[in-house]
């Protein structure tokens, strides 16, 4: 079975353009959650989605935002991108987005401001 | 609030030296411990999940072990492959912990 995949794995953009992710989770899985990945505060959780609806949300700005599409695949934006935003995106994704489900998780989107 | 901490922060270990890895925890309510490796660059891999209080699970050279307030993640003749950082995370939206960074020397 493939894992998850995320598009692109590499993007530079500048302060105050807006980006969008995508991920694609493992087949059969519908629950998807994203992650920010930083060196000064660690993994930190965004939001996660299941069955095309935010079920649970991360303390990140409004900035932040995201959805789910029918087929599982989730998007992930942030807009007026600031330098603070730099960091490793990840998608992981579960079967049935329970507390207790395990998430895959992808390989990541480096995301560099300048 | 869900709260996890990882210690040691590094670790330096020769090749076959055992040890473990430790992640505290605070929740209200345990739904389900995680265990990840994550090399440089790459996402984490998931190793084990734990559901309840004396659970342990194996995989090769690892040991996963929990309590009511921490779990272990024990090494057993580590190889040089096994240097990665080593995360702990309690629930869905995860709540991770900061991490123990592991270097194997051969």
């Amino acid at each position: 079975k493939a894992g998850v995949t995320q598009t692109p794995r590499y993007l530079i953009k500048t302060r105050g353009q807006q980006v969008t992710l995508s991920c694609s989770p493992i087949s059969g899985h519908r629950s998807v959650s994203w992650y920010q990945q930083t060196p000064g505060q660690g993994l930190q959780f965004l939001f996660e989605y299941f069955s095309e609806t935010q079920r649970n949300k991360g303390n990140f700005p409004g900035r932040f935002s995201g959805r789910q599409f029918s087929n599982s695949r989730s998007e992930m934006n942030v807009s007026t991108l600031e330098l603070g935003d730099s960091a490793l995106y990840l998608c992981a994704s579960g079967e049935a987005g329970g507390s207790a489900d395990t998430q895959y998780f992808g390989p990541g989107t480096r995301l560099t401001v300048l | 609030e869900d709260q996890v901490t990882q210690s040691p922060e590094a670790l330096r270990l020769q090749e076959g030296e055992s040890s473990s890895l430790n992640c505290s925890y605070t929740v209200s309510g345990l739904r389900g411990l995680f265990w990840y490796r994550q090399d440089p660059g790459k996402g984490p891999e998931f190793l084990f999940t734990l559901y309840s209080a004396g659970e342990e699970k194996e995989k090769e050279r690892l040991k996963a072990t929990l309590t009511k307030k921490e779990s272990f993640l024990h090494i057993t003749a580590p190889k040089p492959e096994d240097s990665a950082t080593y995360l702990c995370a309690v629930h869905r939206g995860l709540t991770f912990g900061g991490g123990t960074r592991l270097m194997v020397k051969p």
